[in-house]
């Protein structure tokens, strides 16, 4: 079963610009949730995680994402992004007791 | 630094062919992964290991069987390919689930089945 939904299969912003990417879980208590970024011919990277505390965390790069429990949501932001965060992003989470589940994945595309 | 490593790096076979992937990890990680990629699917577990001699299904364990023989070592084989098998595959690490569960990837193998 599906647990992780990232509805933007591609994203496109100029160089510069803000950056939030959308992630919604589907869980009936507060999950591990994670967000990797993965670089051309390159396996996946850790940007940030999120288990407990303060609901916006701070990643690589310049990156945070915040937790939203009302919304069911982990949102990954950048405040100006650069064209080398050109890559595919992806929401993973590890539901209470269970393992972790990614999801398809955003392709970030920055114009210069 | 964690290290995953995968070999071979490309891979072609031809239908019916017999293929191994290779994964070492040296992060003395107990849990090692198996995806496979494909555009609009993001990444799919095939099989999973927490331990050498253990297996556990993943969500598309279908034509894939694997072997976990150490704590670094983990293959996966595909005994008879097919054109739909043809993917990019991960090997992953971790330390375990819950506050453990940061993956570590490997470079990928590009498996391409004719």
């Amino acid at each position: 079963a599906q647990s992780v939904t990232q509805p933007d299969a591609r994203v496109t912003v100029s160089e510069g610009a803000s950056l939030q990417l959308r992630c919604k879980y589907s869980s009936s208590v507060t999950p591990y949730l994670f967000w990797y970024v993965q670089y051309p011919r390159q396996g996946l990277q850790l940007l940030l995680k999120y288990y407990s505390g303060d609901p916006v965390v701070q990643g690589v790069n310049g990156f945070e994402a915040e937790f939203s429990k009302s919304n069911s949501s982990f949102h990954l932001r950048k405040a100006s992004v650069h064209w080398s965060d050109s890559a595919v992003y992806f929401c993973a989470v590890i539901p209470y007791n269970n393992r972790i589940f990614f999801g398809d994945g955003t392709q970030l595309v920055v114009k210069p | 630094e964690a290290a995953v490593t995968q070999s071979p790096r490309n891979k072609v076979t031809v239908t019916g062919g017999n293929v191994t992937l290779s994964c070492r990890q040296t992060n003395s990680h107990n849990y090692m992964y198996w995806y496979r990629q494909d555009t609009g699917h993001g990444l799919r577990l095939i099989h999973y290991s927490y331990g050498a001699g253990n297996l556990q299904i993943g969500d598309v364990p279908d034509g894939y069987k694997a072997t976990r023989t150490t704590q670094e070592d983990f293959f996966l084989l595909l005994e008879l390919a097919s054109p739909s098998q043809t993917s990019l595959y991960f090997c992953a690490s971790s330390d375990g689930t819950g506050n453990y569960a940061e993956q570590f990837f490997g470079p990928g193998t590009r498996l391409t089945v004719l």
